[in-house]
């Protein structure tokens, strides 16, 4: 079935520590996109891909970054010096080819992030 | 003023009701709005989105755009206890492929 897959969907950091958050679709979506979400809060934008070897910050990318190696697959990795790293993490798709009329985003299931 | 902005809620209707979600944005270039329902812990589900002014009925689900207002809403008519989530507004920007989220309106039917 495609879809968007997230990894993994809980994850506990100790201080200090960097964590790889993996996503992988096969939607053949070209633009892939990771937000967080505190409780009770919206979604932020940390960083968007539109195309292979290409990506851009989102508003909150400070302490993270990411690699778009591939069309499948953008990692969203946790640094050390993100401060405060407990969220829900997800990712998210979508096509490129409508990007003046909107892009219908869809989203993986979500990780979990808890600094312990 | 925020981008996208919604009232937090929580809304209660009885169930068998029409529901109101309501959602304004800052930007008059925005040209595509988007609901998704976020159940507690799950990811956000996409139920519709509209680029023309008017109503896009599906379902028990209307959507409406007014861009002279700057306002989008979301109807959901004979509410059941199982819609009782968050309803997340997006707009996307003019210009960008990114969407912008709104806090979310907490919905909650009653039986």
């Amino acid at each position: 079935d495609g879809g968007i897959t997230q990894s993994p969907k809980y994850l506990f950091r100790k201080e200090g520590q960097n964590v790889t958050l993996s996503c992988e679709q096969n939607l053949n979506h070209d633009a892939m996109y990771w937000y967080r979400q505190d409780p009770g809060q919206g979604l932020r934008l940390i960083y968007y891909s539109q195309i292979v070897n290409d990506f851009q910050k989102g508003d909150i990318a400070e302490g993270y970054s990411v690699s778009r190696e591939k069309k499948e697959s953008f990692p969203l990795t946790v640094t050390s010096a993100q401060q405060n790293p407990t969220a829900f993490y997800l990712c998210a798709s979508s096509t490129r080819d409508r990007a003046l009329s909107g892009n219908t985003i869809y989203f993986g299931e979500g990780s979990w992030l808890t600094v312990v | 003023q925020k981008e996208v902005e919604q009232n937090s809620g929580p809304l209660s209707v009885p169930e068998g009701a029409i529901a109101s979600l309501n959602c304004t944005y800052s930007d008059r270039g925005s040209q595509s709005f988007f609901w998704y329902r976020q159940y507690s812990g799950k990811s956000p589900e996409l139920i519709m989105f509209i680029y023309s002014n008017g109503d896009k009925e599906d379902g028990r689900f209307t959507a409406q755009l007014n861009k002279a207002s700057q306002y989008v809403s979301l109807l959901i008519r004979d509410s059941q206890p199982s819609d009782s989530a968050t309803y997340l507004c997006a707009v996307n920007l003019a210009g960008f492929q990114k969407l912008v989220f709104g806090t979310g309106t907490r919905l909650l039917v009653s039986p």
